[in-house]
């Protein structure tokens, strides 16, 4: 199993382009979630999904979009990147069922916005 | 929403010496304290956990401990290694809330050889 996987690793974007992040996950999970981590702010989240076709906003969802068409895929916007989206964005994703389940994460996207 | 604060922001020991990270949370609807690890450039990885119907956890090295009444819990590493040094975060997570957790700021630990 692949686990957790994010495309691309490394993006350099100009500010007002777009472009489009991809967590994928093999191992069933309903949900996933997107998280920004930015020096001496921890992990934020952004946006989440308890299953396909569901999205929800998290702490931090302004100059994001997200959807979840399939159930292993989750995919984060940024419609015209600001200097302020800088950052290191990670996925995560949680099996349904039970209370104390963990967090998978996927090995990060380190976005400049210049 | 839950609101956990995590210090210190850095720490340094020297090699073999403890280590101790503190987190306090605001829910007291909270039920599930994870800490995860992340070494420089990887993704956070789950190192322990706790339930908030017990008090203690040991693994190894690392132990948590949990104070309802307060709403502190805190993470300790004796003996600590060089291999030890990353940047530790709590977490709290609200029962009935889709999984979703809330982290602290981070503590970086050096452990100097």
């Amino acid at each position: 199993n692949a686990g957790v996987t994010q495309t691309p690793k490394f993006r350099v974007l100009k500010t007002g382009q777009s472009m489009t992040l991809l967590c994928a996950q093999d191992m069933n999970h309903e949900y996933m979630y997107w998280y920004r981590q930015d020096p001496g702010m921890g992990l934020r989240l952004i946006h989440y999904s308890v299953g396909e076709g569901t999205t929800a906003k998290g702490e931090v969802p302004d100059g994001y979009n997200v959807s979840r068409l399939k159930k292993q895929n989750f995919l984060l916007g940024l419609e015209s990147a600001a200097p302020s989206q800088t950052s290191v964005y990670f996925c995560a994703s949680v099996v349904f069922g039970g209370s104390y389940n963990e967090q998978f994460f996927g090995p990060g996207t380190r976005l400049t916005v210049l | 929403g839950e609101n956990v604060e995590q210090h210190p922001s850095t720490l340094s020991v020297q090699e073999g010496d403890s280590a101790v990270i503190k987190c306090t949370y605001s829910d007291s609807a909270s039920n599930y304290f994870p800490w995860y690890k992340q070494e420089l450039g990887k993704r956070p990885q789950l190192i322990i956990d706790i339930r908030s119907n017990v008090g203690e956890k040991k693994d190894q090295r690392i132990a948590v401990t949990l104070n309802k009444t307060a709403k502190h819990f805190s993470l300790h590493i004796t003996e600590t290694q060089p291999e030890d040094s990353a940047v530790y975060f709590c977490a709290a997570r609200i029962s009935g809330g889709y999984q979703k957790v809330t982290f602290g700021i981070g503590t970086k630990l050096q452990v100097i050889p």
